[in-house]
């Protein structure tokens, strides 16, 4: 079946401008997660989200970060006023809902490349 | 906080040429220990998953085992196929939090 989706693939902006980047989750999969892999560094959690209940925002590392994600499905995370130490790789993941006694697996997407000149 | 260390950072394996990957963690209560293969310019790819100490797991040419302290990738005769960097991680809360990797490099 289909994966995780990102998009765009690549993505060039200019210092203080916004971005917008987007995940496609596996359907059927109610938890989507957001990460950024710095060159040279190991991936860093950004924010979850589990069906209906609040996301657990407490990776996001300024308030230029947000995140939504709309009727349970994509996602879409925005950088306000980009700056030159936001440039990574944004990686999207899914899995099915989190329960008591063992987490699920989660699947990544591809990640978008974000370069801030 | 939940810590995950990985070691080595890189490794040069002629093909054929079997070793090991180490994955070395703290956690308040293990729930988990995943391993995911990296290959440049895209995502992590799930491998496994641990659940319990003594647990071992396989797949082609790799076998995954657990203990109380740490995990072990064990890469059986690899292939060229198999360079990537391997991830492990441990599941913290809602997130996972990730190792650094090891470089894996089989030269033919």
């Amino acid at each position: 079946g289909a994966g995780v989706s990102q998009s765009p693939s690549n993505k060039v902006t200019e210092k203080g401008k916004d971005v917008e980047l987007r995940c496609d989750p596996i359907s059927g999969h109610t938890a989507l997660y957001w990460y950024r892999q710095s060159l040279g560094q190991g991936l860093e959690f950004l924010i979850y989200f589990q069906g209906n209940s609040a996301p657990d925002k407490s990776g996001l590392p300024s308030d230029r970060f947000s995140a939504e994600r709309t009727g349970g499905s994509v996602s879409t995370l925005t950088i306000q006023r980009t700056q030159q130490e936001d440039s990574a790789v944004y990686l999207c993941a899914s899995s099915l809902a989190l329960i008591a006694g063992g987490p699920y697996e989660q699947y990544f997407g591809p990640g978008t490349r974000l370069t801030v000149t | 906080e939940d810590q995950v260390t990985q070691s080595p950072e890189a490794l040069r394996l002629q093909e054929g040429e079997s070793s090991s990957l180490n994955c070395s963690y703290t956690v308040s209560g293990l729930r988990g220990l995943f391993w995911y293969r990296q290959d440049p310019g895209k995502g992590p790819e799930f491998l496994f998953t641990l659940y319990s100490a003594g647990e071992e797991k396989e797949k082609e040419r790799l076998k995954a085992t657990l203990t109380k302290k740490e995990s072990f990738l064990h890469i059986t005769a690899p292939k060229p196929e198999d360079s990537a960097t391997y991830l492990c991680a441990v599941p913290s809360g809602s997130r996972l939090t990730f190792g650094e990797g090891t470089q894996l490099t089989v030269n033919p």
